[in-house]
């Protein structure tokens, strides 16, 4: 089946610094890439969404001077999280749609533990 | 906007016990339906979904029955295992466009 693989899986990084977060999807072509950031016992809270070769669109309260994404191309997404702090700490988790037949596919990368110290 | 509300947690069964994990929707358009499930330290896996009233989503012994005239998609295990402890999500695709709206999370936990 459609596999998303997510690097790094858990990253330390002191305050200040920039981290990147990257989704491949190995075998299919991800449309459209969502990227999606969880608190400890929350649900998910959508960031953005990305399609290739566009612009990110952000949900309203995230800042995209923080929260860098590109989609360069189908396979690859990418998620930087600019001059770090503390409270940016969190577990982040991309996952690529694909349109077939009008529905929709939706394959979860493994996540990324983000701790900012 | 669209919503999806699940049942609060955390939830502790006993190996074997019945297990149902509420979820309601709210009634705009024609959305379809999912369960993911999230062991501990990854991402959400499918575990079933339904796109149309009264289809009826399975998977591991896993149900959920997508009922219009309850606006619910309930999900039921006749018999959990220790190895189903994990993080239940449901979530709705908006009809127009692909984003998926989640609920909030039920934690599972099965004790031997």
């Amino acid at each position: 089946g459609a596999v998303v693989s997510q690097h790094p899986s858990r990253v330390i990084c002191k305050s200040g610094t920039s981290v990147k977060i990257e989704c491949r999807s190995l075998d299919f072509q991800a449309t459209t890439m969502f990227w999606y950031r969880q608190f400890p016992k929350q649900s998910l809270m959508l960031m953005a969404t990305s399609n290739e070769g566009s612009k990110a669109t952000y949900e309203q309260g995230v800042e995209k001077d923080k929260f860098l994404i590109n989609h360069a191309s189908l396979t690859l997404s990418t998620l930087t999280v600019t001059s770090a702090h503390p409270e940016d700490s969190s577990f982040y988790i991309c996952s690529a749609a694909t349109g077939t037949d009008g529905f929709y596919g939706y394959t979860f990368g493994s996540g990324t533990r983000l701790t900012v110290v | 906007g669209d919503s999806v509300t699940q049942m609060e947690g955390p939830v502790t069964l006993s190996e074997e016990a019945f297990l149902t994990i509420n979820c309601t929707y709210t009634a705009t358009g024609y959305p379809s339906l999912f369960w993911y499930v999230q062991y501990p330290g990854e991402g959400l896996q499918l575990l079933l979904k339904a796109t149309k009233a009264d289809d009826k989503g399975s998977n591991k012994g896993f149900e959920a029955t997508y009922r219009k005239e309850t606006t619910s998609f309930h999900l039921e295990k006749g018999s959990v295992q220790v190895s189903d402890s994990a993080v239940y999500f449901c979530a709705r695709k908006e009809t127009s466009g692909s984003r998926l709206t989640f609920g909030e999370g039920t934690q599972l936990t099965v004790n031997p």
